[in-house]
């Protein structure tokens, strides 16, 4: 279902723990994208890489790391900086440098408890 | 960076009404302007898009158009049903993705 794939679809995290969210694609896609979307929020730009073994930062990097080591993988890791993690977040891939369409995957639900 | 934003944030309307969403964007080097339509609970999907060197786009009952001298661009859905409620985004892209903040459209039966 559009090639994307996030793991797990909700992951429950103890408070000062780091977590590590899964993002492949078998688009052959040479662009990849993290967001995060609050309730009733829109997507906000966590980091992107256009290619492999390159990445660069979103509008709110703070806190997460991510790398990109095949392109096929983009995982994200939220750290335990990150003060307010309780969010979906989506991964997304596209062929081009952000001039083709975006496929997302279905996202995970990451809570903090 | 780029800057979208997006307006109205929430639009409700009859069933059969047209609804239409405007956005803005404020770095001229975009050159792709996709819609996504999000439901409940579940992942973006394109429903339409529109790049910089075409002034309007139809499909069905959707249709796009943009200004790139005003920079802004506008999502217009016709003969609205039902199963078009949900939250839509639109974005400017470069290098990447920068999305707008999203309009939450409820067509009333």
């Amino acid at each position: 279902d559009g090639g994307i794939t996030q793991s797990p679809k909700y992951l429950f995290r103890k408070e000062g723990q780091n977590v590590t969210l899964s993002c492949e694609q078998n688009l052959n896609h040479d662009a990849m994208y993290w967001y995060r979307q609050d309730p009733g929020q829109g997507l906000r730009l966590i980091y992107y890489s256009q290619i492999v073994n390159d990445f660069q930062k979103g509008d709110i990097a703070e806190g997460y790391s991510v790398s990109r080591e095949k392109k096929e993988s983009f995982p994200l890791t939220v750290t335990s900086a990150q003060k307010n993690p309780t969010a979906f977040y989506l991964c997304a891939s596209s062929a081009g440098q952000g001039n083709t369409e975006a496929f997302f995957g279905q996202g995970t639900r990451l809570t903090v408890v | 960076g780029e800057n979208v934003e997006q307006h109205p944030s929430t639009l409700s309307v009859q069933e059969g009404d047209s609804a239409v969403i405007k956005c803005t964007y404020s770095d001229s080097a975009s050159n792709y302007f996709p819609w996504y339509k999000q439901e409940l609970g579940k992942r973006p999907q394109l429903i339409i898009d529109i790049r910089s060197n075409v002034g309007e786009k139809k499909d069905q009952r959707i249709a796009v158009t943009l200004n790139k001298t005003a920079k802004h661009f506008s999502l217009h859905i016709t003969e609205t049903q039902p199963e078009d409620s949900a939250v839509y985004f639109c974005a400017a892209s470069g290098q990447n993705f920068v999305f707008g903040p999203g309009t939450r459209l409820s067509v009333l039966p």
